[in-house]
C-alpha cells in the first residue's frame, strides 16, 4: 500500500529561527513529491515540486530536498516569519495513476 | 489566477438530509477531486472525475455520489448524511496527466447533527 508518513506531527519555533520537517514514503513506482502549505481554514497550496532526478529545489525560504534511493524528503524553513504558520502536507503521486498520497502533515507555529 | 471555488465554507445539517457540495474551477481541468480531511488522517480520497460524466471511487466512496455534468462542476452529493461525515471536505483540480499539480478550493466545514 502507498503510504507517505511525516514527522514530527507538530512544532513550535521562535521567529527567526529554521525548521526542517521530514516525509518518508513508500510509493512506487514514483512520479513525483509536492510540498503542500495549507494555511488555517484555507485550501492547500503547492509550495514544491520534486522530480526523481532532483536533490534540491528552492522557494523563497523554503527548501526541499529528496533521496529517492531512501524514498526520503524533507522541508527546510530558514528565518522563519508568523506568516510560515500553516500545516504542512507532502503529498506523492506514483505512475500511471491519478490517486495522490497525502501525509498526515506537520503543523507548524512560529511564536514572536 | 487560478481559482477553485466551494459553494459554501460552513454547514450544519441535520442527520438523515440530503446534502450537495458544489464545487468550479475556472481553469478547464480535466481532472476533479474529492477529498475529506480528518485530524491526523490527511487527506482521503472520495471520488475523482477524469472528464465530463465521468467518475471513479477512491478510497472512502462508501455514503457519497458525486455528479458531473459540465467540465467546470463537480458536485459531491451525501444521501443521508451521518454524524461521522462530519468533516473538513476539500475540492480539487488538475489539468490531464499523471502527477500534475493539483489546485484547491477553500474547503467546506460540514458539521452534522
Amino acid at each position: 500500500k502507498n503510504q507517505v508518513e511525516q514527522s514530527p506531527q507538530s512544532l513550535i519555533i521562535l521567529e527567526g529561527k529554521n525548521c526542517t520537517l521530514q516525509c518518508n514514503y513508500t510509493v512506487s513506482p514514483f512520479s513525483n513529491l509536492r510540498w503542500y502549505k495549507q494555511d488555517t481554514g484555507r485550501g492547500p497550496v503547492s509550495l514544491t515540486i520534486m522530480t526523481f532526478s532532483e536533490n534540491t529545489k528552492s522557494n523563497g525560504r523554503y527548501t526541499a530536498t529528496l533521496d529517492a534511493d531512501t524514498k526520503q524528503s524533507s522541508l527546510h524553513i530558514t528565518a522563519s516569519q508568523l506568516s510560515d504558520s500553516a500545516s504542512y502536507i507532502c503529498v506523492v503521486s506514483n505512475q500511471g495513476d491519478y490517486k495522490l498520497s497525502f501525509g498526515a502533515g506537520t503543523t507548524v507555529t512560529v511564536r514572536a | 489566477d487560478v481559482k477553485v471555488t466551494q459553494s459554501s465554507r460552513y454547514l450544519v445539517k441535520r442527520t438523515g438530509e440530503k446534502v450537495f457540495l458544489e464545487c468550479v474551477q475556472d481553469m478547464d481541468h480535466e481532472n476533479m477531486f474529492w477529498y475529506r480531511q480528518d485530524p491526523g488522517l490527511g487527506l482521503r480520497l472520495i471520488y475523482f472525475s477524469y472528464d465530463v460524466k465521468m467518475k471513479e471511487k477512491g478510497d472512502i466512496p462508501e455514503g457519497y455520489s458525486v455528479s458531473r455534468e459540465k467540465k467546470e462542476r463537480f458536485s459531491l452529493i451525501l444521501e443521508s448524511a451521518s454524524t461521522n461525515q462530519t468533516s473538513m471536505y476539500l475540492c480539487a483540480s488538475s489539468l490531464q496527466g499523471i502527477g500534475t499539480e493539483a489546485f484547491f478550493g477553500q474547503g467546506t466545514r460540514l458539521t452534522v447533527v
